[in-house]
Protein backbone atom coordinates (compact mmCIF):
# COMPACT_ATOMS: atom_id res chain seq x y z
CA UNK A 1 0.00 0.00 0.00
CA UNK A 2 1.02 3.79 -0.68
CA UNK A 3 -0.05 6.95 0.50
CA UNK A 4 -2.98 7.65 2.40
CA UNK A 5 -5.47 4.47 2.78
CA UNK A 6 -9.07 4.73 3.99
CA UNK A 7 -11.92 2.06 4.90
CA UNK A 8 -14.15 1.55 4.53
CA UNK A 9 -14.69 3.35 0.98
CA UNK A 10 -18.69 3.08 1.70
CA UNK A 11 -20.59 3.28 5.08
CA UNK A 12 -24.28 2.92 5.55
CA UNK A 13 -25.15 3.30 9.22
CA UNK A 14 -28.82 3.96 11.28
CA UNK A 15 -28.95 6.51 14.03
CA UNK A 16 -28.04 4.28 16.59
CA UNK A 17 -25.23 1.91 14.97
CA UNK A 18 -21.67 2.67 16.09
CA UNK A 19 -19.03 2.63 13.22
CA UNK A 20 -15.59 3.03 12.93
CA UNK A 21 -13.37 4.69 10.01
CA UNK A 22 -9.89 3.89 9.50
CA UNK A 23 -6.85 5.88 7.86
CA UNK A 24 -3.17 4.79 7.76
CA UNK A 25 -0.72 6.74 6.18
CA UNK A 26 2.53 5.00 4.53
CA UNK A 27 4.38 8.53 4.22
CA UNK A 28 5.52 8.72 7.23
CA UNK A 29 4.20 11.56 8.00
CA UNK A 30 3.97 13.11 11.34
CA UNK A 31 0.55 14.91 10.99
CA UNK A 32 -2.89 13.42 10.78
CA UNK A 33 -6.25 15.11 9.96
CA UNK A 34 -9.89 14.39 9.72
CA UNK A 35 -12.14 16.43 7.38
CA UNK A 36 -15.73 16.35 6.32
CA UNK A 37 -17.06 17.30 3.03
CA UNK A 38 -20.61 17.74 2.40
CA UNK A 39 -22.75 18.10 -0.64
CA UNK A 40 -22.12 22.33 -1.89
CA UNK A 41 -20.41 22.78 1.26
CA UNK A 42 -16.47 23.73 1.47
CA UNK A 43 -14.20 21.40 3.31
CA UNK A 44 -14.18 21.51 6.84
CA UNK A 45 -11.98 20.01 8.83
CA UNK A 46 -12.45 18.30 11.91
CA UNK A 47 -9.40 17.17 14.07
CA UNK A 48 -5.76 17.63 13.78
CA UNK A 49 -3.19 15.18 15.65
CA UNK A 50 0.58 16.01 15.57
CA UNK A 51 2.86 13.80 16.86
CA UNK A 52 -0.25 11.75 17.81
CA UNK A 53 -1.28 14.50 20.00
CA UNK A 54 -4.74 15.80 18.64
CA UNK A 55 -4.01 20.03 18.45
CA UNK A 56 -7.46 20.86 16.70
CA UNK A 57 -10.68 20.50 17.59
CA UNK A 58 -12.77 22.32 15.06
CA UNK A 59 -16.14 22.44 17.33
CA UNK A 60 -16.68 18.61 16.58
CA UNK A 61 -19.65 17.10 18.14
CA UNK A 62 -19.11 14.58 20.54
CA UNK A 63 -20.75 11.44 18.29
CA UNK A 64 -17.77 12.12 16.93
CA UNK A 65 -14.88 10.67 18.70
CA UNK A 66 -11.29 10.64 16.84
CA UNK A 67 -8.48 8.35 18.28
CA UNK A 68 -4.90 7.58 16.80
CA UNK A 69 -2.69 5.57 18.42
CA UNK A 70 0.20 5.82 16.80
CA UNK A 71 1.23 8.35 14.23
CA UNK A 72 0.39 6.28 10.90
CA UNK A 73 -2.99 5.64 11.63
CA UNK A 74 -6.08 7.69 12.96
CA UNK A 75 -9.64 6.59 13.63
CA UNK A 76 -13.11 8.16 13.47
CA UNK A 77 -15.33 6.27 15.81
CA UNK A 78 -18.90 7.48 15.03
CA UNK A 79 -22.04 7.19 17.40
CA UNK A 80 -25.77 7.96 17.99
CA UNK A 81 -25.48 10.11 13.97
CA UNK A 82 -27.54 12.03 11.99
CA UNK A 83 -28.62 12.19 8.97
CA UNK A 84 -27.16 15.46 8.41
CA UNK A 85 -23.85 13.84 8.98
CA UNK A 86 -24.17 11.99 5.71
CA UNK A 87 -20.66 13.02 3.75
CA UNK A 88 -17.54 12.42 2.52
CA UNK A 89 -15.06 11.82 5.22
CA UNK A 90 -11.38 12.55 4.22
CA UNK A 91 -7.92 11.53 5.83
CA UNK A 92 -4.91 13.51 5.17
CA UNK A 93 -1.69 13.63 6.59
CA UNK A 94 1.57 15.54 6.04
CA UNK A 95 4.63 15.98 7.56
CA UNK A 96 5.25 19.33 9.90
CA UNK A 97 8.72 20.74 8.87
CA UNK A 98 8.22 24.43 8.41
CA UNK A 99 8.19 23.73 4.83
CA UNK A 100 5.24 23.49 2.31
CA UNK A 101 3.91 20.51 4.76
CA UNK A 102 1.54 19.94 1.80
CA UNK A 103 -1.16 17.14 2.83
CA UNK A 104 -1.49 14.61 1.12
CA UNK A 105 -5.29 12.99 1.25
CA UNK A 106 -7.01 9.05 1.12
CA UNK A 107 -9.66 8.21 -1.16
CA UNK A 108 -12.56 9.48 1.46
CA UNK A 109 -15.01 7.09 3.05
CA UNK A 110 -18.38 7.79 2.04
CA UNK A 111 -21.23 7.96 4.94
CA UNK A 112 -24.25 7.58 4.79
CA UNK A 113 -26.75 7.49 8.01
CA UNK A 114 -29.87 6.48 7.87
CA UNK B 1 -9.56 36.17 9.19
CA UNK B 2 -8.17 33.73 5.77
CA UNK B 3 -10.69 33.40 3.58
CA UNK B 4 -10.54 31.36 -0.23
CA UNK B 5 -12.89 32.62 -2.78
CA UNK B 6 -13.59 30.87 -6.15
CA UNK B 7 -15.90 32.73 -8.38
CA UNK B 8 -16.27 30.20 -10.89
CA UNK B 9 -18.47 27.40 -9.91
CA UNK B 10 -18.84 25.53 -13.53
CA UNK B 11 -16.22 25.51 -16.51
CA UNK B 12 -15.78 24.03 -19.98
CA UNK B 13 -12.83 23.81 -21.72
CA UNK B 14 -12.19 22.18 -25.28
CA UNK B 15 -9.44 19.25 -25.26
CA UNK B 16 -5.91 20.32 -25.91
CA UNK B 17 -6.85 23.95 -25.39
CA UNK B 18 -5.48 25.68 -21.66
CA UNK B 19 -7.75 27.09 -18.99
CA UNK B 20 -7.21 29.19 -16.20
CA UNK B 21 -9.36 28.94 -12.80
CA UNK B 22 -9.45 31.58 -10.43
CA UNK B 23 -9.00 31.87 -7.02
CA UNK B 24 -8.82 34.67 -4.82
CA UNK B 25 -7.81 34.86 -1.12
CA UNK B 26 -7.59 37.08 2.43
CA UNK B 27 -4.97 37.01 4.86
CA UNK B 28 -3.53 39.49 6.79
CA UNK B 29 -0.74 36.66 7.64
CA UNK B 30 2.96 37.88 5.68
CA UNK B 31 3.61 34.37 5.05
CA UNK B 32 1.39 31.98 4.28
CA UNK B 33 1.04 29.21 1.43
CA UNK B 34 -1.37 28.27 -1.76
CA UNK B 35 -2.35 24.99 -2.39
CA UNK B 36 -4.09 23.25 -5.53
CA UNK B 37 -6.00 20.02 -5.57
CA UNK B 38 -8.01 17.96 -7.80
CA UNK B 39 -11.14 15.64 -7.14
CA UNK B 40 -12.11 13.23 -9.44
CA UNK B 41 -16.03 11.88 -8.85
CA UNK B 42 -14.11 8.98 -7.03
CA UNK B 43 -13.74 11.56 -4.56
CA UNK B 44 -9.90 11.38 -3.55
CA UNK B 45 -8.18 14.81 -3.23
CA UNK B 46 -4.95 14.76 -5.51
CA UNK B 47 -2.58 17.59 -4.84
CA UNK B 48 -1.57 19.61 -7.85
CA UNK B 49 0.93 22.21 -6.91
CA UNK B 50 2.23 24.82 -4.11
CA UNK B 51 3.64 28.38 -3.86
CA UNK B 52 4.47 30.15 -0.59
CA UNK B 53 4.01 33.60 -0.65
CA UNK B 54 7.71 34.70 -0.63
CA UNK B 55 8.60 32.02 -3.45
CA UNK B 56 10.33 34.64 -6.28
CA UNK B 57 8.55 32.51 -9.30
CA UNK B 58 5.56 31.31 -10.12
CA UNK B 59 5.28 27.22 -9.47
CA UNK B 60 5.24 24.90 -12.24
CA UNK B 61 4.75 21.09 -12.32
CA UNK B 62 3.79 19.48 -15.46
CA UNK B 63 1.12 20.69 -17.01
CA UNK B 64 -0.04 23.20 -14.11
CA UNK B 65 0.95 26.53 -13.40
CA UNK B 66 0.02 28.69 -10.86
CA UNK B 67 -0.53 32.47 -11.09
CA UNK B 68 0.72 34.34 -8.56
CA UNK B 69 0.29 38.02 -8.14
CA UNK B 70 0.61 38.61 -4.63
CA UNK B 71 -0.56 41.94 -4.86
CA UNK B 72 -3.63 41.07 -6.42
CA UNK B 73 -3.96 38.45 -3.61
CA UNK B 74 -4.55 35.84 -6.54
CA UNK B 75 -3.24 32.62 -7.18
CA UNK B 76 -4.92 31.08 -10.49
CA UNK B 77 -4.34 27.60 -11.59
CA UNK B 78 -3.66 27.40 -15.25
CA UNK B 79 -3.79 23.77 -17.10
CA UNK B 80 -2.56 23.84 -20.58
CA UNK B 81 -3.15 20.84 -23.31
CA UNK B 82 -6.00 19.97 -21.51
CA UNK B 83 -7.55 16.46 -21.26
CA UNK B 84 -10.15 14.39 -20.86
CA UNK B 85 -8.77 13.03 -17.30
CA UNK B 86 -8.87 16.60 -15.98
CA UNK B 87 -12.73 16.26 -15.87
CA UNK B 88 -12.95 16.90 -11.84
CA UNK B 89 -13.52 19.38 -9.06
CA UNK B 90 -10.78 21.93 -8.62
CA UNK B 91 -10.18 23.12 -4.79
CA UNK B 92 -7.47 26.06 -4.00
CA UNK B 93 -6.77 26.02 -0.51
CA UNK B 94 -4.48 28.60 1.69
CA UNK B 95 -2.68 27.63 5.29
CA UNK B 96 -1.73 30.62 7.09
CA UNK B 97 2.30 31.81 8.39
CA UNK B 98 2.91 28.15 10.40
CA UNK B 99 2.99 24.62 9.99
CA UNK B 100 0.56 23.99 12.65
CA UNK B 101 -1.95 27.09 11.14
CA UNK B 102 -5.28 25.73 9.37
CA UNK B 103 -5.72 24.84 6.15
CA UNK B 104 -8.81 26.67 4.97
CA UNK B 105 -10.52 25.49 1.12
CA UNK B 106 -12.28 27.16 -1.57
CA UNK B 107 -15.78 26.15 -2.54
CA UNK B 108 -14.03 24.45 -5.30
CA UNK B 109 -14.78 24.82 -9.10
CA UNK B 110 -16.30 22.11 -11.25
CA UNK B 111 -13.98 21.73 -14.70
CA UNK B 112 -15.67 19.69 -17.77
CA UNK B 113 -13.41 18.68 -21.14
CA UNK B 114 -15.04 18.66 -24.18
CA UNK B 115 -14.10 15.99 -26.67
Amino acid sequence: ETGVTQTPRHLVMGMTNKKSLKCEQHLGHNAMYWYKQSAKKPLELMFVYNFKEQTENNSVPSRFSPECPNSSHLFLHLHTLQPEDSALYLCASSQVSGGADTQYFGPGTRLTVL
Amino acid sequence: AQKITQTQPGMFVQEKEAVTLDCTYDTSDPSYGLFWYKQPSSGEMIFLIYQGSYDQQNATEGRYSLNFQKARKSANLVISASQLGDSAMYFCAMRGKTSYDKVIFGPGTSLSVIP
